[in-house]
């Protein structure tokens, strides 16, 4: 398969844990994208990658998140002390450099904070 | 006032009629600028770029206006396939994507 992966497809937690996921890109991709989506509402930046570079970070993201691409290639997206209002579809993308071309995403994690 | 700015429909509208989406955009800077498409609790995926000279793929037809900084994508003969929400999407120079909250369109029979 040579599609973005995203694991796991959904992920229930309660409020006040911690959640990772993961996000495999095409692998001839060296940009990676994190993305949140709540409904009715477009895709909303997190953060991105170049290679193992993290190249800019949202305003919109507390210190609560984090994401790594350690060796260039998957990357994770870390939740601590999860809230209600993190409940949303994060979407992992990649491109090549630029991004002229568009981007893959993934089929997505929907998480739900209860 | 967001970066992208899309009318949220919905449109209805009948197969084989035409439908026209419109975007505009704030940030001058923006270089490159696509429509996606997003199906029901699925991801978006890519329907096409958008160039200023405009540019079509089969029944679709996108037009870009740098001075008014506006996108547009028209639709014909519509098919009851083509129901989703189109999203409007501009490139910074960085490459970083930004999307509009999208427009939606059911194509009934």
């Amino acid at each position: 398969d040579t599609g973005v992966s995203q694991d796991p497809r959904h992920k229930i937690t309660k409020r006040g844990q911690n959640v990772t996921f993961r996000c495999d890109p095409i692998s001839e991709h060296n940009r990676l994208y994190w993305y949140r989506q709540t409904l009715g509402q477009g895709p909303e930046f997190l953060t991105y990658f170049q290679n193992e570079a993290q190249l800019e970070k949202s305003r919109l993201l507390s210190d609560r998140f984090s994401a790594e691409r350690p060796k260039g290639s998957f990357s994770t997206l870390e939740i601590q002390r999860t809230e209600q209002g993190d409940s949303a579809m994060y979407l992992c993308a990649s491109s090549s450099v630029g991004g002229d071309y568009g981007y893959t995403f993934g089929s997505g994690t929907r998480l739900t904070v209860v | 006032r967001k970066e992208v700015e899309q009318d949220p429909g919905p449109f209805n509208v009948p197969e084989g009629a035409t439908v026209a989406f419109n975007c505009t955009y704030s940030n001058s800077a923006s270089q490159s600028f696509f429509w996606y498409r997003q199906d029901c609790r699925k991801e978006p995926k890519l329907l096409m770029s958008v160039y200023s000279s405009g540019n079509e793929d089969g029944r679709f037809t996108a037009q870009l206006n740098r001075a008014s900084q506006y996108i547009s994508l028209l639709i014909r003969d519509s098919k009851l396939s083509d129901s989703a929400t189109y999203l409007c999407v501009v490139n910074t120079n960085a490459g970083k994507s930004t999307f509009g909250d999208g427009t939606t369109l059911t194509v009934k029979p």
